[in-house]
């Protein structure tokens, strides 16, 4: 099963932009992967799927333009433009694999993203 | 609109059981491709799947803890349940319930795109 990789912590300024980074391990590079936010003391919320073409499917509901993904090789990059306050939060990759009892869902570490 | 919320003991003495309902409304358990799954979060720890329940009964379970999970469907009260067994303090967790529906009505490749809350499991003597 694909492991996720994801840089512990991430820091912006207001206003500036900044990439996260998910890495799939090696064998799992055409994976789509899933970008969740998740405020402090909130549950996760869905942000869109990407794959190696860019976004796969809808956003999630109520999320604003200023988020977008891109998929080079194995990394999956979330890039919040204009960053604003309310984008202080954790930000997890999942990603699903196999079928049937074989099945497994897995997440990232997580990147606890500081807007200064 | 989807919401879930999920309730259930805040804490639990090692080696109970714990069951935790996931109450629902929006979507039917019903409908060809949804599935409502369930997650963990320990203290400033990541998130980690445990198990999934579709609508045709079809389940699926974290393999290190399959021998320890059910994961059941009461369609007409729109709530799924998770039972635990054998807690220990590892298992102090934040649990949240999640819903997921394929496109195309089938088993396919979803994202979770609504969670609930959470809900605190303290895992102590």
């Amino acid at each position: 099963q694909p492991v996720l990789t994801q840089p512990p912590s991430a820091s912006a300024s207001l206003g500036a932009s900044v990439t996260l980074t998910c890495t799939l391990s090696s064998g799992y590079s055409n994976y789509k992967v899933d970008w969740y936010q998740q405020r402090p003391g909130k549950g996760p919320r869905f942000v869109m799927r990407v794959g190696t073409g860019g976004i796969v499917g809808s956003k999630g509901d109520g999320i604003p333009d200023r988020f977008s993904v891109l998929g080079s090789g194995p990394n999956r990059y979330l890039t919040i433009k204009n960053i604003q306050e309310e984008d202080e939060s954790d930000y997890h990759c999942g990603a699903d694999h196999g079928s049937g009892s074989n099945f497994v869902e897995v997440f990232g570490g997580g990147t606890k993203l500081t807007v200064l | 609109q989807i919401t879930l919320k999920e309730s259930g003991p805040t804490l639990v003495r090692p080696t109970e059981t714990l069951t935790l309902t996931c109450a629902f409304s929006g979507f039917s358990l019903r409908t060809s491709g949804v599935g409502v799954g369930w997650i963990r979060q320990p203290p400033g720890k990541a998130l980690e799947w445990l198990a999934l329940i579709h609508w045709d009964d079809d389940k699926r379970y974290s393999p290190s803890l399959k021998s320890r999970l059910t994961i059941n469907k009461d369609t007409s009260k729109n709530q799924v349940v998770l039972i635990m067994t054998n807690m220990d303090p590892v298992d102090t967790a934040t649990y949240f319930c999640a819903h997921r529906a394929s496109p195309n009505g089938d088993y396919g490749t979803s994202p979770f795109d609504y969670w609930g809350q959470g809900s605190l499991v303290i895992v102590s003597p």
